[in-house]
């Protein structure tokens, strides 16, 4: 167990849709990540948030953002679905100070997009 | 955005066969990061190396900094250590970043 959870564990849209999925992180920690995983791939960094403000970002359209609220939770939104982005999303925090910090992964979201 | 490499794809052994996974990396960077993904999704950070070695059981870690190049050993392998190995590194090579991962490498560990 991370102590990262993400809600929820299995959704369906459709083409054109919109849809939020939810990050909780580990208590304290103050940078979340997330990431797209297609079927036989490796996962993809959509954007990372530190403090509230994002803080890099993949290759990933203006469609997908983010959030990042002060009590440890986030969101990932993604406007206007394609059949692409049918994935894994996980969502992983870390508490980023002088040196870089390990990376805790929740169990992800699956996203079906028909 | 930093490329890594990651090989092989797919990898099936005997138990008890000492196995090693080879990863690469284009941009220097500040931690190399090695994970597990069980099916069903879950990742799980087994190392996070920044140079020499690292040793968890019988799971060992290298990273050759001045080569961009790291790998990961297990010794007497085991059934249940079949999974999918990730190595990833930071997307841009500096410290508060995202992970850039490898495509994995699927092992089989048969008994």
């Amino acid at each position: 167990e991370t102590g990262v959870t993400q809600s929820p564990t299995h959704l369906i849209k459709t083409r054109g849709q919109q849809v939020t999925l939810r990050c909780s992180s580990q208590s304290g920690h103050n940078t979340v990540s997330w990431y797209q995983q297609a079927l036989g791939q490796g996962p993809q960094f959509i954007f990372q948030y530190y403090r509230e403000e994002e803080n890099g970002r993949g290759n990933f359209p203006p469609r997908f953002s983010g959030l990042q609220f002060p009590n440890y939770s986030s969101e990932l939104n993604v406007n206007a679905l394609e059949l692409d982005d049918s994935a894994l999303y996980l969502c992983a925090s870390s508490l980023v100070g002088r040196t870089y910090n390990e990376q805790f992964f929740g169990p992800g979201t699956r996203l079906t997009v028909l | 955005k930093n490329e890594v490499e990651q090989s092989p794809q797919n990898l099936t052994a005997q138990e008890g066969e000492f196995i090693t996974i080879n990863c690469s990396y284009s941009v220097g960077i500040s931690a190399l990061h090695w994970l597990q993904q069980h099916p069903g999704g879950g990742i799980v950070s087994l190392f996070m190396l920044s140079s020499g070695k690292k040793k968890h059981g019988r799971l060992i870690a290298t990273i050759n900094i001045q080569e961009k190049h790291s790998s990961l050993h297990i010794t007497a392998s085991h059934p249940r250590d079949s999974a999918v190995y990730i190595c990833a590194a930071p997307y841009s090579g500096g410290g508060a970043d995202g992970l850039t991962f490898g495509k994995g490498t699927h092992l089989i560990i048969q008994p």
